[in-house]
């Protein structure tokens, strides 16, 4: 069991550029969360996945940000249109049936 | 509105002292709360879990408290070391799958 891993770890794009991360959750995790994190907050959650279906998503992600979990493995979060906004640690955790939650290192995003 | 709230200001504290932590909800009925630790550039790391029913936990130097009166929860760390400074995250969940975390406070704890 090697823990969550997210790729890539940081991530600099100019704005109006679309990037792509990947999350790959501990295996038979059926649970996997997105959340972003900016300096001197706590992780705030985007989206939640069980499997494949994808059963929640923040009211506070526009429709620039789209995730995705085929076949309730690793999951994806696309980010389109970056904004300087944007500029954050995004973090994925997985878990499995109960409550606690495995989190990834995070991928650090810079929009410049 | 909902809220959590955690101290802002950091938490300095002489290794050996006992540090206690604070976390404080208004308009949550939360059926569990969590702590966590982070390190800075690092995911957080699940320490405790108590559940609304439940009024204290402990797992080694770390004990939990959860008064749903209150609407509190107070994090203590035992004969604290100078690896114990972090940030100490408050997260609430609902007993759905949405947890919510406080922004945390950060503890220093100095040799």
């Amino acid at each position: 069991d090697t823990g969550v891993s997210q790729d890539p770890r940081h991530k600099i794009t100019k704005r109006g550029q679309n990037v792509t991360f990947r999350c790959d959750p501990i295996s038979e995790h059926n649970r996997l969360y997105w959340y972003r994190q900016t300096l001197g907050q706590g992780p705030e959650f985007l989206t939640y996945f069980q499997n494949e279906a994808q059963l929640e998503k923040s009211r506070l992600l526009s429709d620039r940000f789209s995730a995705e979990r085929p076949k309730g493995s690793f999951s994806t979060l696309e980010i389109q249109r970056t904004e300087q906004g944007d500029s954050a640690m995004y973090l994925c955790a997985s878990s499995p049936k109960g409550f606690v939650q495995y989190f990834g290192p995070g991928t650090r995003l810079t929009v410049t | 509105s909902q809220k959590i709230e955690q101290n802002s200001e950091a938490l300095n504290i002489q290794e050996g002292k006992t540090a206690t932590l604070t976390c404080n909800y208004t308009n949550y009925s939360p059926a569990y709360l969590q702590w966590y630790r982070q390190d800075p550039g690092r995911g957080p790391v699940f320490l405790l879990l108590i559940r609304e029913n439940e009024k204290e936990k402990r797992k080694e130097r770390l004990k939990v408290t959860f008064d749903t009166t209150l609407k509190q929860s107070l994090f203590h760390i035992t004969a604290s070391q100078p690896a114990d400074s972090a940030t100490y995250l408050c997260a609430l969940g609902t007993g759905g799958f949405k947890t919510i975390f406080g922004a945390g406070t950060r503890l220093f704890v100095k040799a």
